[in-house]
């Protein structure tokens, strides 16, 4: 079945610590997006990709990185400069790019916890 | 930032009673409105996708209206289930997408 693979499901950091949170679609959609849910806030935009080797900041970016080599791969790295990475980060795909009234789809999440 | 709310925050109903809820969103640069269910331990699964004024659509017994020139839609659910219970999210898109924070409806059998 194609989806949205979002791994690891939960993950530990230890303080001074980058860590990368994968993500891979097999849905053949251009557009990739990262998001991070904290209690009582809605999904806030951290990256999100429209075209492999390209992609843009969203609105709270500072802290993250990503990359876009493969149209599957949206990887997030979590830096250290992030002073409070402690949430739950939810992956998104979509068929067209972001000018377009297609849905988009989500994977499982991955819930990151400060050690 | 666009600011989307979403109204109530949480709602408790019967099992068939039939509820709504009201999603908010600033009506320049509009672009369309997004509905999601999004069941725990789940990932959100989309509902509707509306992109004109007046805009009607209908899945089941889930229905959703939407008012571009005043910014808001509604999201309809007729006979309530327990299997509804759910966080159900809206999103407005122009250039980017921006979630409100969700109403959590929870069906009592």
């Amino acid at each position: 079945d194609g989806g949205i693979t979002q791994s690891p499901k939960y993950l530990f950091r230890k303080e001074g610590q980058n860590v990368t949170l994968s993500c891979e679609q097999n849905l053949n959609h251009d557009a990739m997006y990262w998001y991070r849910q904290d209690p009582g806030q809605g999904l806030r935009l951290i990256y999100y990709s429209q075209i492999v080797n390209d992609f843009q900041k969203g609105d709270i970016a500072e802290g993250y990185s990503v990359s876009r080599e493969k149209k599957e791969s949206f990887p997030l790295t979590v830096t250290s400069a992030q002073k409070n990475p402690t949430a739950f980060y939810l992956c998104a795909s979509r068929k067209q790019g972001v000018n377009s009234n297609q849905p988009q789809h989500f994977g499982d999440g991955t819930r990151l916890s400060i050690l | 930032i666009l600011n989307v709310e979403q109204s109530p925050q949480s709602l408790h109903v019967q099992e068939g009673d039939s509820t709504n809820f009201t999603c908010s969103f600033p009506s320049s640069n509009f672009y369309a409105l997004h509905w999601y269910r999004w069941e725990t331990a789940k990932s959100p699964e989309a509902l509707f996708v509306m992109t004109l004024n007046g805009d009607e659509k209908k899945k089941g017994r889930i229905s959703a209206t939407l008012n571009t020139k005043e910014g808001y839609s509604y999201l309809y659910i007729k006979g309530s289930q327990p299997e509804d219970s759910a966080t159900y999210l809206c999103a407005s898109t122009g250039n980017q997408f921006y979630f409100g924070t969700g109403t959590s409806l929870t069906v009592i059998p």
